[in-house]
């Protein structure tokens, strides 16, 4: 399988910051990266799909960038909505992955 | 707008199988297009994925429990479903199932809501 490590596993942030939360793969997956949002009780909500290209209906102040085995999400301001925790996902392998998350909490 | 609800018991016990189904509207599983997944979540960590079904019945499955699992369609009742043996308490965890794209950069679009799922006597 492909791992997945994220950092930093939390951070906290105020509302207005910008924010940056990376993503490495343990092998080469070109651009196969997607990114996740969830908030507690709830259901993972798509972010960024292919590493850059964003979901439709979801806010331009997420981003996305990075190709082969390093990625980066971010908030360049952070709203009171956006405190969740994130997740990144590989799809270059026919096992999909993910990795272990990194909750944004308010500072 | 494509929803998707799972059902099921809440409560199972260590041995037995744990069945769930995923019923979708606002769309078609059978109009194709799209792999239909679950995937699970242990309490306080991580996302796995399970396996997937197209709508034609071919599967894949994380190796990782492809022994214990089993997804089947039922494209008359617009569902799919999740079987998993033998299951011990390390299978307690939200249950989700998820359309699945089959564009080049496979992504879960829509979920359903997750429903907890406990395996103890």
């Amino acid at each position: 399988d492909i791992q997945m490590t994220q950092s930093p596993s939390s951070l906290s942030a105020s509302v207005g910051d910008r924010v940056t939360i990376t993503c490495r793969a343990s092998q080469s997956i070109s651009t196969y990266l997607n990114w996740y949002q969830q908030k507690p009780g709830k259901a993972p909500k798509l972010l960024i799909y292919a590493a850059s290209s964003l979901q439709s209906g979801v806010p331009s102040r997420f981003s996305g960038s990075g190709s082969g085995t390093d990625f980066t999400l971010t908030i360049s301001s952070l709203q009171p909505e956006d405190f969740a925790t994130f997740y990144c996902q590989q799809s270059y392998s026919a096992s999909w992955t993910f990795g272990q998350g990194t909750k944004v909490e308010i500072k | 707008q494509v929803q998707l609800q799972e059902s099921g018991p809440g409560l199972v016990k260590p041995s037995q199988t744990l069945s769930l189904t995923c019923t979708v509207s606002g769309g078609s599983i059978s109009s194709g297009g799209y792999y239909w997944s679950w995937i699970r979540q242990h309490p306080g960590k991580g996302l796995e994925w399970i396996g997937y079904i197209y709508y034609s019945g071919s599967t894949y499955y994380n190796p990782s429990l492809k022994s214990r699992v089993t997804i089947s369609v039922d494209t008359s009742k617009n569902q799919f479903s999740l079987k998993l043996s033998s299951v011990t308490a390390a299978d307690t965890a939200v249950y989700y199932c998820a359309r699945t794209t089959m564009s080049t950069v496979t992504n879960f679009d829509y979920w359903g809501q997750g429903t907890l799922v406990t395996v103890s006597s």
